[in-house]
């Protein structure tokens, strides 16, 4: 029964590959987020979505691009991965009418 | 532009030991704050929320935060710490906007001495 759910829990790959990261979560938000955590444990919010919608693209490089096939999911795609890449990406989502988000476990990118 | 900063990179405090933990924001208006958890390779755990009304919340785990508006904080206390409670914690203000965004500090590493 778990709220939020990240796969894969780690991802270790080499620079110059593309991969994914998957978001599911079964609350029934309409809301979801992905924010990014650095080795200095410093959050900042990358996307959001809201019921399939981009409402937030901060100032990410082009090669992340978020997808949203239903309320439920929002996946991360990162192309031509770099070592600045490494970090863990966290998944988060929100009610309508709710302002606190629930994380995910994250998924601990590694680019070698 | 909205901040959070929470001074504090370490704190260690012995077991049973009362416990505060700083966080100043910077908000135009009235915000909603946040204090999260995170346990060593975790995600995020929501601890307590501020979004009006009483200015002293509670939340789990024994945890209490109080919103001073002259002062722009939000610190986060518990009475008793216990040794489970060793983690890094996180203060956050989300933008009161459509996206309601969290704005994040840089984190507090609380250590327990048993």
């Amino acid at each position: 029964d778990t709220a939020v759910s990240q796969t894969p829990k780690y991802l270790v790959t080499q620079m110059g590959n593309d991969k994914s990261i998957k978001c599911e979560q079964n609350l029934g938000h309409d809301t979801m987020y992905w924010y990014k955590q650095d080795s200095k444990k410093f959050l900042k919010i990358m996307f959001s979505y809201n019921n399939k919608e981009l409402i937030i693209n901060e100032t990410v490089p082009n090669r992340f691009s978020p997808k949203s096939p239903d309320k439920a999911h929002l996946n991360l795609h990162i192309n031509s991965l770099e070592l600045g890449d490494s970090a863990v990406y966290f998944c988060a989502s929100r009610p309508t009418k709710g302002n606190e988000q629930y994380f995910g476990p994250g998924t601990r990118l590694t680019v070698t | 532009a909205q901040s959070v900063t929470q001074p504090d990179i370490h704190i260690t405090v012995s077991e049973g030991a009362s416990l505060e933990l700083r966080c100043n924001y910077s908000y135009g208006a009235t915000p909603y704050l946040f204090w999260y958890v995170q346990s060593p390779g975790q995600g995020l755990q929501l601890l307590l929320k501020y979004f009006s009304g009483d200015t002293l919340v509670q939340g789990i785990k024994g945890f209490e935060a109080e919103f001073k508006r002259s002062q722009s904080s939000f610190n986060l206390r518990k009475p008793s710490v216990h040794w489970s409670d060793a983690a890094e914690y996180f203060c956050a203000v989300a933008r009161m906007d459509s996206s309601y965004k969290l704005i994040f500090g840089s984190g507090t590493r609380l250590l327990v001495r048993p």
